[in-house]
């Protein structure tokens, strides 16, 4: 079956633009994560999401990150007024319930110039 | 000192070496121990998966969990070139909420050269 997917695969933006990064889970996951993954750095858990729970957010880096989950399908991650420093592969993973394992979508490489 | 350590390399072998990729930590409390495998422009991937100390092995995989010095081992057999990708170690204390606990290395990138 579909794996999860992200979009973009690539951007590119300028500083102090928004940009919004899209994930598809596999159908049926209930848990779906997003991590980042930096140049040099191994990688950080930014939020999660459970079914109908209140989101994990305590990954978040600043208040200029956020993200949405429509019930138990699509995440979109917003990044504000990006920074430099926000460049970095963004990945979306999902999982049946949080201790099952979690599958990576291919990611999307935010540069931010 | 990062809580978990992995060399970066790059490492390069030649077709059918006998791969070790390690991983040391500093917090005794791990207890759950995995390897993701990361290919170019793709999401990690889970390879293996091990509680406590003890070795599991899957084809021509072995993961070994050594607690009293805090070290974890990859070995890949008869290295094959599709073996080539980042291998990442990451391990977490929990099993509840397992996924976003856990600690990841840095990766170590692999070359098999046919």
């Amino acid at each position: 079956g579909a794996g999860v997917s992200q979009s973009p695969s690539n951007k590119v933006t300028e500083k102090g633009k928004d940009v919004e990064l899209r994930c598809d889970p596999i159908s049926g996951h209930t848990a779906l994560y997003w991590y980042r993954q930096r140049l040099g750095q191994g990688l950080e858990f930014l939020i999660y999401f459970q079914g109908n729970s209140a989101p994990d957010k305590s990954g978040l880096p600043s208040d200029r990150f956020s993200a949405e989950r429509t019930g138990e399908s699509v995440s979109t991650l917003t990044i504000q007024r990006t920074q430099q420093e926000d460049s970095a592969v963004y990945l979306c993973a999902s999982s049946l319930a949080s201790w099952d394992e979690q599958f990576f979508g291919p990611g999307t490489r935010l540069t931010v110039l | 000192q990062k809580e978990v350590e992995q060399d970066p390399g790059p490492l390069s072998v030649p077709e059918g070496a006998i791969v070790s990729l390690n991983c040391t930590y500093s917090n005794s409390a791990f207890q759950y121990f995995m390897w993701y495998r990361q290919y170019s422009r793709k999401g990690p991937e889970l390879l293996m998966y091990t509680y406590s100390s003890g070795n599991k092995e899957d084809g021509r995989f072995t993961a070994q969990v050594d607690k009293s010095s805090k070290y974890i081992s990859l070995f890949i057999r008869d290295s094959q070139p599709s073996d080539s990708a980042t291998y990442l170690c990451a391990m977490s204390k929990d099993n509840a909420g397992n996924n976003r606990k856990l600690i990841w290395g840095l990766g170590t990138s692999l070359a098999v050269n046919p």
